[in-house]
């Protein structure tokens, strides 16, 4: 019974492509967030969405958008990819948008871009 | 805004032996502060989080976390330490003030040996 999960777990793609990732929480939370990760393990936020409204967008390209088609779900579109968004992205989700919530992380997205 | 410094990438420690990974934010009021835990290729679980009152908090597997206002620290413990923790730990702050976003440490990474 995953609470949050991710698709694809592993991607790979050529530079200029379009790829999305997708999210799925079953937790019934109403805020959803993506991370990106980098090679030094360094973990940021991208954004968050309250039941579907974008309430954190961060210093992120707009090649980058979110797209929450319902509060379970918040998947991450990415245009014209560049070898710096090689990274692993996480989608975490929490029961509401306090802080103070735990976050449930997902198992993360591997992506490579050649 | 709120930043998160964790001094030490990576710690070794025996089997059996006390842990201690050092966390210290930057924030004027009382933050929410949190410690994650990452095992390879797997996403971030909370081991404990502290918001206010005891300044002690237990979590999960054993491990406690001890506020310190006058240090600005939040040091993460375990009085013995198994093989199975071996993993990267994260130390992460939060504040409403700044949009209730989570701002995590660069990480400590435990190795144990045996």
């Amino acid at each position: 019974d995953t609470a949050v999960s991710q698709t694809p777990k592993y991607l790979v793609t050529q530079m200029g492509n379009d790829k999305s990732i997708k999210c799925e929480q079953n937790l019934g939370h109403d805020t959803m967030y993506w991370y990106k990760q980098d090679s030094k393990k360094f973990l940021k936020i991208m954004f968050s969405y309250n039941n579907k409204e974008l309430i954190i967008n961060e210093t992120v390209p707009n090649r980058f958008s979110p797209k929450s088609p319902d509060k379970a779900h918040l998947n991450l579109h990415i245009n014209s990819l560049e070898l710096g968004d090689s990274a692993v992205y996480f989608c975490a989700s929490s029961r509401d948008r306090g802080t103070y919530n735990e976050q449930f992380f997902g198992p993360g997205t591997r992506l490579t871009v050649l | 805004a709120q930043s998160v410094t964790q001094p030490d990438i990576h710690i070794t420690v025996s089997e059996g032996a006390s842990l201690e990974l050092r966390c210290n934010y930057s924030y004027g009021a009382t933050p929410y502060l949190f410690w994650y835990v990452q095992s390879p290729g797997q996403g971030l679980q909370l081991l404990l989080k502290y918001f206010s009152g005891d300044t002690l908090v237990q979590g999960i597997k054993g491990f406690e976390a001890e506020f310190k206002r006058s240090q600005s620290s939040f040091n993460l413990r375990k009085p013995s330490v198994h093989w199975s923790d071996a993993a990267e730990y994260f130390c992460a702050v939060g504040a409403m003030e700044y949009g209730n976003k989570l701002v995590f440490g660069a990480g400590t990474i435990l190795r144990v040996k045996s």
